[in-house]
Formats: structure tokens, C-alpha cells, sequence
């Protein structure tokens, strides 16, 4: 089945790095995803990794695979109060009759001043 | 230019209206999707288009109908909703690729309450 775990909250101090972690349960997923949804606005793809990655890094952005523990993990560098968001994993089987995403329960950054 | 935008911003309306969303995008994506999203939750799927064809319907409520007139555009008509319909609604479309990532770009989304 497909179930994608998240914790709900993490606060950080500015400058910090942040690390939000993801489990899934499904070994068929192809792509993994991070978005971020800032209070009352849509989804912004932040990164993806493909599943025969383990790491992948963009800026001050890194995403960890750990296959074999189904775990997926986004570390934000430098964190800034603008990163103050809701963070989304999603996995996508990549099958043509499965194609939409299944998203973790989001988890909520906040940045302290 | 990866944006998909969507109108209106906000909806209210009663219980007997009829009304609609709109969502556009031109970066020449064959898929597109419906998502809803109550406050707190993650987004749920609800539809997928496939070169303007219905591919998924996860057994969404009648009262939701949803219309692609072309390969930019997806419609959502609304009629006789509850009030436990209110949430923010997601539109998302991708290139369609089968053999690699077809990620999805999100548009902001429609907030709508139901009176």
C-alpha cells in the first residue's frame, strides 16, 4: 500500500540547518518529492530525487535516499525566516495508471529570529 | 516558465449555487489534475486528465464535475455543495512522460467555503 509518514513540526533557529524527515512504505515509487506551501498559497516544487539516487543537493537544499529504510530527508542550510513553511514529501510510482502523487502528512517549519 | 494560475482566488457561496473554477497553464502540458486540500491536511487527488480525457476519477461526489475544453484549460463545476466541501482546491499539470519524471507544477489554489 502507500503510506507516506511525516513528523508535524520542527522549529529551528535562524542560521540553522533544518532537517525534515519522510518514511514510505511503497519500494515501487520511482520519484520522490519535496514541496512547500507557505499559509494560504499553492504547492511550489522545492527538489525531487529519482529512486536509484541516494543524494541529490540544489543550493543550500539536500535530500537524502535511503532505500533500504524506505526514509527520505531535506536539509535546508542556512535557514532563513522565509523557509517558515509547510514541507511535503510526495512519492510518485511513475506507472501510467498510477501517476498522481501521494503526500506525507506535511511537517511545519518554523524559523526563530 | 513554470506557472499555472488559477481563478478565482476565493469563493463563498450557499448551497444551491452553481458555480466554477478555472485553471490555466501554457507550458504545453498534456496532463493536468484536480486536488483538495482541507485546512491542515495534505492535498487528496480527485482528478486526472490525460490529453483531455477523464483518466482518473477517485470516486469523487457528483456534485464535482470537472471539464477539460482544451489542452490549457481544466474547469471544476460546482453544484449543490456542503459545507464540508470547503477547502483549498489545487490544480497541477505535468508534460505526461511515461518513461521519466513527470513532475507536477501546482498552481496557488482557490479557497472556497460553502455557506
Amino acid at each position: 500500500g502507500e503510506d507516506v509518514e511525516q513528523s508535524l513540526f520542527l522549529s529551528v533557529r535562524e542560521g540553522d540547518s533544518s532537517v525534515i524527515n519522510c518514511t514510505y512504505t511503497d519500494s515501487s515509487s520511482t520519484y520522490l518529492y519535496w514541496y512547500k506551501q507557505e499559509p494560504g498559497a499553492g504547492l511550489q516544487l522545492l527538489t525531487y530525487i529519482f529512486s536509484n539516487m541516494d543524494m541529490k543537493q540544489d543550493q543550500r537544499l539536500t535530500v537524502l535516499l535511503n532505500k533500504k529504510d524506505k526514509h527520505l530527508s531535506l536539509r535546508i542550510a542556512d535557514t532563513q525566516t522565509g523557509d517558515s513553511a509547510i514541507y511535503f514529501c510526495a512519492e510518485s510510482l511513475g506507472d501510467t495508471g498510477r501517476r498522481a502523487l501521494t503526500f506525507g502528512s506535511g511537517t511545519r517549519l518554523q524559523v526563530q529570529p | 516558465d513554470t506557472e499555472v494560475t488559477q481563478t478565482p482566488k476565493h469563493l463563498v457561496m450557499g448551497m444551491t449555487n452553481k458555480k466554477s473554477l478555472k485553471c490555466e497553464q501554457h507550458m504545453g502540458h498534456r496532463a493536468m489534475y484536480w486536488y483538495k486540500q482541507k485546512a491542515k491536511k495534505p492535498p487528496e487527488l480527485m482528478f486526472v486528465y490525460s490529453y483531455e480525457k477523464l483518466s482518473i476519477n477517485e470516486s469523487v461526489p457528483s456534485r464535482f464535475s470537472p471539464e477539460c475544453p482544451n489542452s490549457s484549460l481544466l474547469n471544476l463545476h460546482l453544484h449543490a455543495l456542503q459545507p464540508e466541501d470547503s477547502a483549498l482546491y489545487l490544480c497541477a499539470s505535468s508534460q505526461e512522460r511515461h518513461t521519466s519524471t513527470d513532475t507536477q507544477y501546482f498552481g496557488p489554489g482557490t479557497r472556497l467555503t460553502v455557506l
